[in-house]
């Protein structure tokens, strides 16, 4: 069965809205998950790593303020986009390590018009 | 920065056999894996080598050697549905062992 659950799946949002994409742990508790975002025909881009309790640390060019990252708990790790922009159209999908294996979240289509 | 590099596309014919390389910076990475991503979909795991030498599954086997910062990723007995974007990662030394992935390589299997 599924480790990482992700949704909405797919969402199309206008410019300037926020959305927010939740990430939920299923089977174990996890104090770090990461964030990642992918381009068409690109590879996995690693945004932030999330750290239960305290702040996320943002990979160098991520925009902190734009992209909030909240993990309340050891099973929810949000990604809230703000402000959306056309150029933020973008494949999002979260992840989580064990010893031997990252499990990912089903991704996220996310389509600003 | 650490990179890795894997080629950007390879083809082959169905029922074929095809090995995709990767290299990488040895130092800032401890394990590599393999995953395999459909357009639209999330990766799905194939392997994590973490010692030199080769791991055998099924079709796939992998391949390490960490002191060339070298793997491969070899897949037999090719099926249409095997077409699909390969990626490579690092695993690296930092705190939270985040992975770091390669541009991935996409392989186009023909009939």
């Amino acid at each position: 069965g599924a480790v990482v659950s992700q949704h909405p799946s797919r969402v199309i949002c206008k410019s300037g809205t926020s959305v927010k994409i939740e990430c939920r742990s299923l089977d174990f508790q996890a104090t770090t998950m990461f964030w990642y975002r992918q381009f068409p025909k690109q590879s996995l881009m690693l945004m932030a790593t999330s750290n239960e309790g305290s702040k996320a640390t943002y990979e160098q060019g991520v925009e902190k303020d734009k992209f909030l990252i909240n993990h309340a708990s050891l099973t929810l790790s949000t990604l809230t986009v703000t402000s959306a922009h056309p150029e933020d159209s973008s494949f999002y999908i979260c992840s989580l390590l064990s010893t031997t294996e990252a499990f990912f979240g089903q991704g996220t289509r996310l389509t600003v018009v | 920065g650490q990179n890795i590099d894997q080629p950007t596309e390879m083809t082959a014919t169905e029922g074929a056999i095809v090995q995709i390389n990767c290299t990488y910076q040895t130092s800032g990475f401890n394990g590599l894996f393999w995953y395999q991503q459909h357009a639209g979909e999330a990766p799905t795991f194939l392997s994590y080598n973490v010692l030199d030498g080769l791991e055998e599954k099924g079709r796939f086997s992998s391949f390490l050697s960490r002191s060339k910062g070298y793997s491969y990723l070899l897949l037999k007995e090719l099926q249409m549905k095997d077409s699909a974007s390969y990626l490579c990662a690092g695993r690296t030394t930092d705190s939270w062992g985040k992975l770091q992935f390669g541009a991935g390589t996409q392989v186009v299997v023909t009939p």
